[in-house]
C-alpha cells in the first residue's frame, strides 16, 4: 500500500524556468514531510521539509508548499538549473522521527 | 569522514544464492538503516538499529531477509534464498540522532537476482 505517492514519475524544464514537483499522501496523520534529491549512483540527500504546523517552507531556491486538507505537497524550484536534474523523493512520518513512507520519486530534467 | 561505505555496489547471482550486503555507517552515527528501493514502491525502510539493536524491523519483507549489526562500525543485510522479485538497490544510511534530516546514505547496493 503506497502511502505516499508521486505519479508523476519524470518531468523536464527549461532552464531558468520554475519547476514543479507533486506528491499526495493517504495517510491524514501523517505530520512530517520531507524532500530528498538523487543523482545517480548516489544515496538520496536530504534538500527540505515541512512540519503540518505550516504550509509553506523555503529554502534558497526551493520552496515546499502543503495543503493539508489535500493531502497534497509540491516542492517549487526557482529558477531551475541544469545541476538540479536528478530524481527527486518526496518523504512522510508521524512526527520528526526515523520511521519514513516514501514515493516512487520524480525524476526531473532541467535543459540548458 | 568517507560517508556511508557500502559493498559490493554491485551484485548478480542466481535464484536461491545466498547475499550479503554489507554497511559502514559514518563513526559516530548511532543510528543505522538500511533501505530498498525498486521502481514500483519506491524507496522502503526495512529495518533500523539504534546503538546496534534492532528497533523497528516491519520493514523486512519475509523471513529470507535478516540484518545484523554486530558493532557500530558494520552491519550485514542477508538474503537466504534470494529471489527475482528481490532485484533492487538496496541503501544503507546512518544518522547521529532520530531526525530525519541527520540521515546520511550510502551509494547502494544494485542486486540482481537472476
Amino acid at each position: 500500500d503506497q502511502q505516499v505517492k508521486q505519479n508523476s514519475p519524470s518531468l523536464s524544464v527549461q532552464e531558468g524556468r520554475i519547476s514543479i514537483l507533486n506528491c499526495d499522501y493517504t495517510n491524514s496523520m501523517f505530520d512530517y514531510f520531507l524532500w530528498y534529491k538523487k543523482y545517480p549512483a548516489e544515496g538520496p540527500t536530504f534538500l527540505i521539509s515541512i512540519s503540518s504546523i505550516k504550509d509553506k517552507n523555503e529554502d534558497g531556491r526551493f520552496t515546499v508548499f502543503l495543503n493539508k486538507s489535500a493531502k497534497h505537497l509540491s516542492l517549487h524550484i526557482v529558477p531551475s538549473q541544469p545541476g538540479d536534474s536528478a530524481v527527486y523523493f518526496c518523504a512522510a512520518s508521524l512526527g520528526n522521527n526515523n520511521d519514513m513512507r516514501f514515493g516512487a520519486g520524480t525524476r526531473l530534467t532541467v535543459k540548458p | 569522514d568517507a560517508g556511508v561505505i557500502q559493498s559490493p555496489r554491485h551484485e548478480v547471482t542466481e535464484m536461491g544464492q545466498e547475499v550479503t550486503l554489507r554497511c559502514k555507517p559514518i563513526s559516530g552515527h548511532d543510528y543505522l538503516f538500511w533501505y530498498r528501493q525498486t521502481m514500483m514502491r519506491g524507496l522502503e525502510l526495512l529495518i533500523y538499529f539504534n546503538n546496534n539493536v534492532p528497533i523497528d524491523d516491519s520493514g523486512m519483507p519475509e523471513d529470507r531477509f535478516s540484518a545484523k549489526m554486530p558493532n557500530a562500525s558494520f552491519s550485514t543485510l542477508k538474503i537466504q534464498p534470494s529471489e527475482p522479485r528481490d532485484s533492487a538497490v538496496y541503501f544503507c544510511a546512518s544518522s547521529p540522532g532520530p531526525f530525519q534530516e541527520t540521515q546520511y546514505f550510502g551509494p547502494g547496493t544494485r542486486l540482481l537476482v537472476l
